[in-house]
């Protein structure tokens, strides 16, 4: 069956950097696109990246542009999320999931962390 | 900056029917925005119900349902349950590779 599994995520001091990584399994990694999203505590869900299957195009929120980077690394079926220059703000539980209009699966997320 | 929007708090009684809607501050949603909709309830991952608008994630039950009404995406629950009670979010493709999700709908069963 299909298992996203984040990891990478703790405490961080603002303005230092995280790397996210989601491990994928149970289906063709390469063939999709690859989202990352976000939850704040107590907030709603707020859509941060997407990589497509080949890793040739790439967006962001607004909110990250900048200073996030998402990659993928086909050959491990692997995502990443490379956070720099972290804000109090990015403090929140960071998901991936495959292409959000074609697949349903999401991971368990791991929580990232940014305080003094 | 379009948002997306959501209701923030909706009720309905047990064994109603209730639609939720997902809109654009400007604009319409079209199945070109491939709507999803997903149910989280506290401390859980999202659970996605529907996808590309009308597509029904595996091993959700049919008493969920997605559509495009008028110029807003709809989730329509028929026969609500006490189980129901939880935040929806829906999620829309605003082009050039952008996604934005709306606020969420507290839905309250009583």
């Amino acid at each position: 069956q299909v298992q996203l599994v984040e990891s990478g995520g703790g405490v961080v001091q603002p303005g230092r950097s995280l790397r996210l990584s989601c491990a994928a399994s149970g289906f063709t990694f390469s063939s999709y696109g690859m989202h990352w999203v976000r939850q704040a505590p107590g907030k709603g869900l707020e859509w941060v990246a997407v990589i497509s299957y080949d890793g040739s195009n790439k967006y962001y929120a607004d909110s990250v542009k900048g200073r996030f980077a998402i990659s993928r690394d086909n050959s491990r079926n692997t995502l990443y999320l490379q956070m720099n220059s972290l804000r109090p703000e990015d403090t929140a539980l960071y998901y991936c999931a495959p292409d959000l209009h074609t697949t349903p699966y999401w991971g368990q997320g791991t929580l990232v962390t940014v305080s003094s | 900056q379009t948002v997306v929007t959501q209701e923030p708090s909706f009720s309905v009684s047990p064994g109603g029917t209730v639609t939720l809607t997902c809109g654009l501050s400007s604009g319409s949603v079209s199945t070109s925005s491939y709507p999803s909709w997903y149910k989280q309830t506290p401390g859980q991952a999202p659970r996605t119900l529907i996808y590309s608008t009308n597509t029904r994630s595996s091993g959700v039950p049919d008493r969920f349902s997605g559509s495009i009404l008028g110029n807003k995406a709809a989730l329509t629950i028929t026969g609500a349950q006490a189980d129901d009670e939880s935040d929806y979010y829906c999620v829309l493709y605003m082009g050039s590779g952008i996604w934005v999700f709306g606020g969420g709908t507290k839905l309250t069963v009583l």
